[in-house]
């Protein structure tokens, strides 16, 4: 079955520290997989997909097939990124989303 | 372009009462989704519409959930009879059917029943 996993509910850094927040996917086939951002109580907002290989606001993600992972990455957090990311993977016209993790980026 | 349009962005209803939640995708997105929100539940997909057809509904909790979707720029998502445990944040969302196209969600309904 088609998965995505998560691990890490919460991660908290300090403002200007480098952010990676983990994401692992199960598929057998070519993923499409995605970035999205949850702002305090708004509309999720794509932030990258893989095939694109862009950055967008400082953030990057790389797809290793090897390791069945996207993670996503950004050099030096800023205040303004705390918010909640989440990994998704396309397959048969569904997304399917993982847990989530929260970003708190701290003065 | 005025994205995917949700109403009402808020409701609150009392237990037993119908919900009626309204969707309108983007113009020529032929990929319409239902998706519901928790604390507890994460982000669960309950039903989506290809070309205005029903394709999955293996989310939909059960039979107190109905969705349509009559025309290509309008969907509904029902809950009748409408329970507590049904609170949540009910987002709509709409893609093309290409590869590597992202979804694009809209504001959300935030359903409080008491």
């Amino acid at each position: 079955a088609q998965r995505v996993t998560q691990p890490e509910k919460l991660l908290s850094v300090f403002k200007g520290a480098p952010v990676e927040l983990k994401c692992n996917y199960s598929y057998s086939g070519s993923p499409e997989l995605f970035w999205y951002v949850q702002y305090s109580r708004q509309r999720l907002q794509l932030l990258l997909r893989h095939i694109s290989r862009e950055s967008i606001k400082g953030f990057t993600a790389d797809l290793n097939k090897g390791e069945t992972s996207f993670h996503l990455k950004k050099p030096f957090a800023q205040e303004e990124d705390s918010a909640m990311y989440y990994c998704a993977l396309r397959r048969g016209g569904k997304l399917i989303f993982g847990q989530g993790t929260e970003l708190s980026v701290k003065p | 372009d005025a994205g995917v349009i949700q109403s009402p962005r808020h409701e609150v209803t009392e237990m037993g009462q119908e919900v009626t939640l309204r969707c309108k995708p983007i113009s020529g997105h032929n990929s319409l989704f239902w998706y519901r929100q928790t604390m507890m539940r994460g982000l669960e997909l309950l039903i989506y519409f290809n070309n205005n057809v029903p394709i999955d509904d293996s989310g939909m909790p059960e039979d107190r959930f109905s969705a349509k979707m009559p025309n290509a720029s309008f969907s509904t998502l029902k809950i009748q009879p409408s329970e507590p445990r049904d609170s949540a944040v009910y987002f709509c969302a709409s893609t093309r059917d290409v590869p590597n196209y992202g979804y694009t969600f809209g504001s959300g309904t935030r359903l409080t029943v008491v």
